[in-house]
Formats: C-alpha cells, structure tokens, sequence
C-alpha cells in the first residue's frame, strides 16, 4: 500500500482481557518495528523483525507481550490480560533497508489503547 | 538511561522567527535522524544526518551533526504556524546492524501566528 496501515486506530478494552493490534508495512519493506507512547512521552521500543531474522524482542515489557509477522508482512502485536499501564498509543514503522543504507522509518498513524 | 535527550522540552516562539531545538546521545552512531509528530499519533521522517556528516539542509530545515560532543541541532527558519508540533531526535546506534531507532523524548514546538 501506499503508507503503513494500523487497526484499530482506536481500541478501548476492559482489563484483563486480550488485545490484538495490527499493522500493514509498506510493501517491500524489509524491516517492521513496534514501539508505544504513553500520554507526552517518547517513543518506547517494543519489538523488531527483520527479513526471516529472528525478531530483537528486547523491548517487550512483560511476557505477556507477543508479536508476530506472517509471510514477512503483516505483523500482530497482542497483549494478553491488559492491565490499565498499558493504556498508550502502538505505533507500528517498516523501513526499506538496514545499516548504512538505512534511510529512515516509515510510521503508521497508531492504535490508541485504552484499558478502563 | 536516555540514549537521546532533547532540550528544550518545549519552545513557544512567533511566527516568522528560527526555532532551534537540541539532541544529545550517550553511544556512538551510525545515523541520527528527525521526526516530527503531530496530535500523538504517527511520526513523520523529517531528515537523516549520517556519522560522517557535519551538516544537511533540507527546505527550511538545517542539521548539524558533532560527534565529537555527541549532539545534534534541528534549526527550522522562517517559522509557520502549522510548523506547530512534537520533534524528536532517533539514532541508529553504531553496534546495532539491525536499523533499531532510539528516540529522544521531544520537544514541544508552539509557534503562534
């Protein structure tokens, strides 16, 4: 597609319950990130695939945070049993190249979670 | 620690004036870039300076890029209203070969017509 798509753009759920959050990359772009931003923060790295590479996880808060790409495309982030910290906006970017050619993330507008 | 802190945390200026905004880093890089997001949601790719490069202009937009002090500048001249906005600084830090980005926590650009 022409840009990076999320769904929902809005999601609003009752702790404990599970969320998935889903993101559309750029076609062709080989690098898909995931990272979170509370009410007036930065941006919270999450998770990162790369081509067929094992995914960098290093920046899932709990276990209770998974994500997964399928056919090296559409990724899905889930949050099992949220809880009201979790309350933010995912933000999902695919980037085209790595490393010294690196040139920059494309990002999606965002899903806004919200746990009452 | 904050790999990327920004400074200021906010900036309130007129229309018309330069707004200067700085990032400092801990880590040696391969690329610092600037994003610029509008009402918390997605960021848009504003330029992408690399760890050889002292400066780069695009539009009304100039980065200064020192290594040696690990900082960087975002000048925006001739300010617009719709130039309102959160700017953060990224990098691409030197070990990491993946294109992992570590952002700053921003600042908060007002500029008032």
């Amino acid at each position: 597609g022409a840009g990076v798509s999320q769904s929902p753009s809005n999601k609003v759920t009752e702790k404990g319950k599970d969320v998935e959050l889903r993101c559309d990359p750029i076609s062709g772009h080989t690098a898909l990130y995931w990272y979170r931003q509370s009410l007036g923060q930065g941006l919270e790295f999450l998770i990162y695939f790369q081509g067929n590479s094992a995914p960098d996880k290093s920046g899932l808060p709990s276990d209770r945070f998974s994500a997964e790409r399928t056919g090296g495309s559409v990724s899905t982030l889930t949050i099992q049993r949220t809880q009201q910290e979790d309350s933010a906006v995912y933000l999902c970017a695919s980037s085209f190249s790595q490393g010294a050619y690196f040139g920059g993330y494309t990002f999606g507008s965002g899903t806004r979670l919200t746990v009452v | 620690s904050q790999q990327g802190e920004e400074d200021p945390q906010a900036l309130s200026i007129q229309e018309g004036e330069n707004a200067t905004m700085n990032c400092s880093y801990k880590t040696s890089i391969n690329n610092l870039q600037w994003y610029r997001q509008n009402s918390g949601r997605g960021l848009v790719h504003l330029i992408l300076i690399r760890s050889n490069e002292r400066e780069k202009h695009s539009g009304r937009l100039r980065v200064t890029l020192d290594t040696s002090k690990k900082s960087s500048s975002l000048l925006i001249t001739a300010s617009r209203a719709a130039d309102t906005a959160s700017y953060f600084c990224a990098t691409d830090l030197y070990y990491n070969q993946g294109g992992k980005l570590i952002f700053g926590q921003g600042t908060e650009l007002s500029v008032k017509p």
